[in-house]
């Protein structure tokens, strides 16, 4: 079964400018989480869709936004991009249900690297 | 204050070690807790997920939970360099696609 993927692997952008990312979650899964990871702050939950549906949303200010779509296919936006922006972007999908263990597995693509300039 | 607070590192130890990894937390309601490896430019992947308190093995890794004092570790017996790699700590609910994740401790296996 293929894993999650993310394009692109690599962006460079200016400041003030906007960027789309885009993840293919794991073939059957419905729920599409975003993190971000940087060096000072760690991992943070930036939202989780659920069949197209915002499910729960980190504490993000609103240039962060995201969409998903009926294939359960997600993409992030950023608006009007800060330096502070420049990070690796997480995409993780998971069923989107708990199983029979109780527990909803979540498995994380390889990440957009994002440069602010 | 954050909500997952993990031990910085980095952490250099020689092949054969046993490593301890730890994490604490201050939200009673996180119910499963998990650790993750992450290779450089790699995304995490999932080591072992633990629901109660008390201890879980897993080949090589242990997971320990003590809920009353809010503290969880991971143990690597007879570390090998492929273990070298960041860990992450993460706590959630039965939903993991809401996980809350510790900064990282980076470890080193010398060879």
């Amino acid at each position: 079964k293929a894993g999650v993927t993310q394009t692109p692997r690599y962006l460079i952008k200016t400041r003030g400018q906007q960027v789309t990312l885009s993840c293919s979650p794991i073939s059957g899964h419905r729920s599409v989480s975003w993190y971000q990871q940087t060096p000072g702050q760690g991992l943070q939950f930036l939202f989780e869709y659920f069949s197209e549906t915002q499910r729960n949303k980190g504490n993000f200010p609103g240039r962060f936004s995201g969409r998903q779509f009926s294939n359960s296919r997600s993409e992030m936006n950023v608006s009007t991009l800060e330096l502070g922006d420049s990070a690796l972007y997480l995409c993780a999908s998971s069923p989107g249900l708990a199983g029979i263990m109780g527990y909803n597995e979540q498995f994380f693509g390889p990440g957009t690297r994002l440069t602010v300039l | 204050q954050k909500e997952v607070e993990q031990d910085p590192g980095p952490l250099s130890v020689p092949e054969g070690a046993i490593v301890s990894l730890n994490c604490t937390y201050s939200n009673s309601a996180f119910q499963y807790f998990m650790w993750y490896r992450q290779y450089s430019r790699k995304g995490p992947e999932l080591l072992m997920y633990t629901y109660s308190s008390g201890n879980k093995e897993d080949g090589r890794f242990t997971a320990q939970v003590d809920k009353s004092s809010k503290y969880i570790s991971l143990f690597i017996r007879d570390s090998q360099p492929s273990d070298s790699a960041t860990y992450l700590c993460a706590l959630g609910g039965t939903n993991a696609g809401k996980s809350t994740f510790g900064d990282g401790t980076t470890l080193t296996v010398k060879p």
